[in-house]
């Protein structure tokens, strides 16, 4: 089974400064993993997804993730924050097949203006 | 395009009561997801439907939730009786076609259930 684990339940970065979020993956097969971001009073939307190919993954809003099989890591990043970047994220993962999208706990991100 | 529709948007019951809540998903989407999000947690998967046959509803605790998707479109969960440990978010998503790879889900906003 394939599980992810989110490490940090709240990050807190100041306005313009990067932002790192981090996700560890398990799985015994190659996985699919996807960050989605949730807004206050809003359901999850997808952010990005990696899949097969390039190992750096780009997606909305500035953010972008790097898959590393060798640390069986798929951090987020954003080079620069900004206050509309305020939300929980999630990490998930999704096995071969037609297998459920099991997320992580999430991380809260807040940013000092 | 219209998004993946829920109500209603809170509810609030006593324990031992029953409770239902309805989802719409996007026009012409196959299959339909309800999730529930505990406070604190990551969304975990209760029931599946590709169309309106279940896929996957091993997560979901039958002796007191049930589900369905009549005529494959839109899906009733529902809960009998109630448990202080139901209260949480229950998140309803649609996806185009059976889940695969990078397959995308679009979810509503979701309803609040608080069970007192």
């Amino acid at each position: 089974a394939q599980s992810v684990t989110q490490l940090g339940s709240h990050v807190s970065v100041s306005e313009g400064a990067l932002v790192l979020l981090r996700c560890n993956y398990s799985s015994s097969v190659p996985p699919y993993l996807f960050w989605y971001v949730q807004y206050p009073n809003q359901g999850l939307q997808l952010l990005l997804k990696y899949t097969t190919g390039a190992t750096l993954v780009k997606g909305i809003n500035g953010f972008e993730a790097e898959f590393k099989k060798s640390e069986t890591s798929f951090h987020l990043t954003k080079p620069s924050a900004h206050m509309s970047d305020a939300a929980e994220y999630f990490c998930a993962v999704r096995g071969l097949g037609n297998e459920k999208l099991t997320f992580g706990t999430g991380t809260r991100l807040t940013i000092i203006p | 395009e219209a998004g993946v529709a829920q109500s209603p948007r809170y509810k609030i019951i006593e324990k031992r009561q029953s409770v239902a809540f309805w989802c719409n998903p996007i026009s012409g989407h196959a299959t339909l997801y309800w999730y529930q999000q505990i406070l604190g947690q990551g969304p975990k998967l209760l029931i599946q439907f590709q169309n309106n046959g279940v896929v996957d509803d091993s997560q979901l605790p039958k002796d007191r939730f049930s589900a369905e998707r009549l005529k494959g479109v839109d899906s009733t969960l529902k809960i009998q009786p109630a448990k202080l440990e139901d209260s949480a978010v229950y998140l309803c998503a649609s996806s185009l076609t059976i889940p695969r790879e990078g397959e995308k889900l679009f979810f509503g906003s979701g309803t609040q259930l608080s069970v007192l």
